[in-house]
């Protein structure tokens, strides 16, 4: 069964750093890109960034909104996703989401995680 | 970074259909991407529903009833998402997404009620 659990949310206040892991479990992690998605509470999805899987040189990728201050990494070895999240704003409070890219050919959220809640507040 | 249109609600009875639009902006022709489709219900995660391109190029998530279908309507611009013989369960979010240049881009989500 395919499982992803994140942690390492909790209550930062501006301008800190937080840092997301994503355990994976029952599937072959190093094969898929790995996305995170975040949702502010009462609003939409926002797409944060990937990470693309070996054969694709583990490239990453961001969304505007987070370029510079987010950096997405992995682990394969720990079956294992982060999101290293500097210099923290108000409007970076959500819910964040690891998500599994189906295959690098059809790139649509084939399992989610939970979430994690991160709270950026004074 | 593009902005996807859907409306903020929508509702249909039971039984009927309910049909949930994306529109793009201008400047992205609808035609040459694939629409995709999740379905978020409270205190879940989303659930991937399909994706559409074409008639000959889509495709079914797992375990996706068959009365979730997607389309396109290139006069408007608009990726539609149809939902027939609509059930109590169908009552969620939907959120359509696109890749453009390697980048995510959700719509802002319509709220769907079985009334």
């Amino acid at each position: 069964e395919v499982q992803l659990v994140e942690s390492g949310g909790g209550l930062v206040q501006p301008g800190g750093s937080l840092r997301l892991s994503c355990a994976a479990s029952g599937f072959t992690f190093s094969d898929h890109y790995m996305d995170w998605v975040r949702q502010a509470p009462g609003k939409g999805l926002e797409w944060v960034g990937r990470t693309r899987n070996k054969a694709d040189s583990y490239t990453t990728q961001y969304a505007a909104s987070v370029k510079g201050r987010f950096t997405i990494s992995r682990e394969d070895s720990k079956n294992s996703l982060y999101l290293q999240m500097n210099s923290l704003k108000t409007e970076d409070t959500a819910v964040y989401y690891c998500a599994r890219i189906y295959s690098s050919a059809s790139w649509y959220f084939d399992y989610w995680g939970q979430g994690t809640l991160v709270t950026v507040s004074s | 970074q593009p902005v996807l249109t859907q409306p903020p609600s929508s509702s249909a009875s039971p039984g009927e259909s309910a049909r949930l639009t994306c529109t793009l902006p201008s400047d992205i022709n609808v035609g040459s991407y694939d629409i995709y489709w999740y379905q978020q219900k409270p205190g879940s995660p989303p659930r991937y529903l399909l994706y559409y391109y074409s008639d000959s190029r889509k495709g079914q998530g797992s375990g996706v009833p068959s009365r979730f279908s997607g389309s396109k309507d290139a006069s408007a611009n608009t990726g539609i998402l149809l939902i027939s013989g609509l059930q109590s369960e169908d009552e969620a979010d939907y959120y359509c997404m696109i890749w453009p240049n390697h980048v995510g881009v959700f719509g802002g989500g319509t709220k769907l009620a079985v009334l």
